[in-house]
């Protein structure tokens, strides 16, 4: 079974530009999450769809970032306009409906905004 | 807000140690995950605490469910080189089904062969 994974690994942009990150979820689980890390501190939510809806935004730092997840499938979290303090670990993770705090994680996407 | 604080923040040992680390909270979990974090790589789930008082062993790792349901600990035995990572204890926020996870800030573990 393969498990979440995560595009791209590493991206570098100047402040102002638009980034995109991808998520592909274990395929068959319903939930699907974003979470951020920024250096040295602890993972942080960002947000919960369950299928294609938004269960809980609450985490979202501000409107420059949308996240979706077309089709219950995969799901991209976009930063227009990318500001420095954005620079971080974005992780994915997705979980099972039955046991939503076992959540397996992907290998994440570093964010660089110079 | 709910906050999980881990110490130490980091450590440094030698191979074969014994290894303790610890997660506490001013208010109450009704889970605590284990979770460790490897060079380039995800955190990965290694231990599951659901009951006060749960004490539960995966290999050489023990974590332990306070009775208080405000803290954890998280032992590992006889340290090996590849057990250098970050480990993060996590809990879920409010209601025991959310799927919001907060995490502590992360025990840096490195070990010398």
């Amino acid at each position: 079974e393969a498990g979440v994974t995560q595009f791209p690994s590493h991206s570098v942009i100047e402040k102002g530009q638009t980034v995109t990150l991808r998520c592909d979820p274990i395929s068959g689980h319903d939930n699907l999450y974003w979470y951020r890390r920024v250096m040295g501190k602890e993972i942080k939510f960002l947000l919960h769809f369950v299928k294609e809806s938004k269960q809980d935004e609450s985490g979202m730092p501000n409107n420059r970032f949308l996240a979706e997840r077309t089709g219950g499938t995969y799901s991209t979290l976009k930063v227009q306009p990318a500001e420095l303090e954005d620079s971080g670990v974005y992780f994915c993770a997705s979980s099972q409906d039955w046991d939503r705090t076992r959540q397996y994680f992907g290998p994440g996407t570093r964010l660089t905004v110079t | 807000g709910q906050q999980l604080n881990q110490s130490p923040q980091s450590m440094f040992i030698q191979e074969g140690e014994d290894v303790s680390m610890n997660c506490t909270s001013s208010s109450i979990f009704n889970t605590w995950l284990w979770y460790k974090q490897d060079p380039g790589e995800g955190p990965v789930l290694l231990i599951a605490l659901y009951k006060a008082g749960e004490l539960t062993s995966n290999g050489r790792l023990t974590a332990q469910f306070g009775i208080t349901r405000k803290d954890s600990f998280l032992n590992i035995s006889a340290s090996i080189p590849s057990d250098v990572g970050i480990y993060f204890c996590a809990g879920p926020h409010g209601s025991s089904n959310t799927g919001k996870l907060i995490f502590g800030q992360g025990t840096t573990l490195q070990v010398k062969p």
